[in-house]
């Protein structure tokens, strides 16, 4: 079946706009994670949904970002007043169920910020 | 807290040589999963294999074998017979019950196979 997408996969942009990065989950797994790869701090943890729960944002590094998933399936990460610090990878993974299952991971979006 | 050590950066061999990837893990929880991605020059990461907290088992998969060692807290990563294939990043990854539910990563092995 199909696996993680992300779109899109390269996105340049300037200084203090706003970004949306998109995920959609492989069909049927109920979590979705959001990563974030850079050269300095290697792969960081963002956010994670399960289901209608309330998502664990404690990774998210400010209050710029934020994300959402609508209908259980789809998600958006959005930067808002993007930093040059925030260049990197974004990666997307969702899994079977929550803890302990396999993640599987999108394609990444990579970001560039002039 | 947990964290994972990939203490080697970069490794270099030349084609069927046999090569171990080292990882070392911390965490006070009892029940846990450890995890091997692959990322090739593509960018993806491609997962290896999972690993409960109470499998001390080894692993063989065709040319990939895993020894898990709870007394050390390791999960070395061996391959067999290098491949140019083989090069990419691995990563090492941890998932602790009590910890949430996201993956700890370490830095990453760079692994070159040359012909």
């Amino acid at each position: 079946g199909a696996g993680v997408s992300q779109s899109p996969s390269n996105k340049v942009t300037e200084k203090g706009k706003d970004v949306e990065l998109r995920c959609d989950p492989i069909s049927g797994h109920t979590a979705l994670y959001w990563y974030r790869q850079s050269l300095g701090q290697g792969l960081e943890f963002l956010i994670y949904f399960q289901g209608n729960s309330a998502p664990d944002k404690s990774g998210l590094p400010s209050d710029r970002f934020s994300a959402e998933r609508t209908g259980g399936s789809v998600s958006t990460l959005t930067i808002q007043r993007t930093q040059q610090e925030d260049s990197a990878v974004y990666l997307c993974a969702s899994s079977l169920t929550g803890w302990a299952d396999t993640q599987y991971f999108g394609p990444g979006t990579r970001l560039t910020v002039l | 807290a947990q964290k994972v050590t990939q203490a080697q950066t970069e490794i270099s061999v030349v084609e069927k040589e046999d090569v171990t990837l080292d990882c070392v893990y911390e965490t006070r929880d009892t029940t846990y999963y450890l995890f091997w991605y692959k990322q090739p020059p593509s960018g993806e990461l491609v997962f290896l294999i999972r690993r409960n907290s109470f499998d001390e088992q080894n692993e063989i998969s065709g040319r990939y074998s895993w020894n898990f060692q709870k007394s050390t807290s390791s999960f070395n990563f061996t391959i067999t017979a290098s491949q140019v294939v083989d090069s990419a990043v691995y990563f090492c990854a941890l998932s602790a019950y009590n910890a949430g539910n996201m993956l700890t990563f370490g830095g990453g092995t760079r692994l070159m196979v040359k012909p």
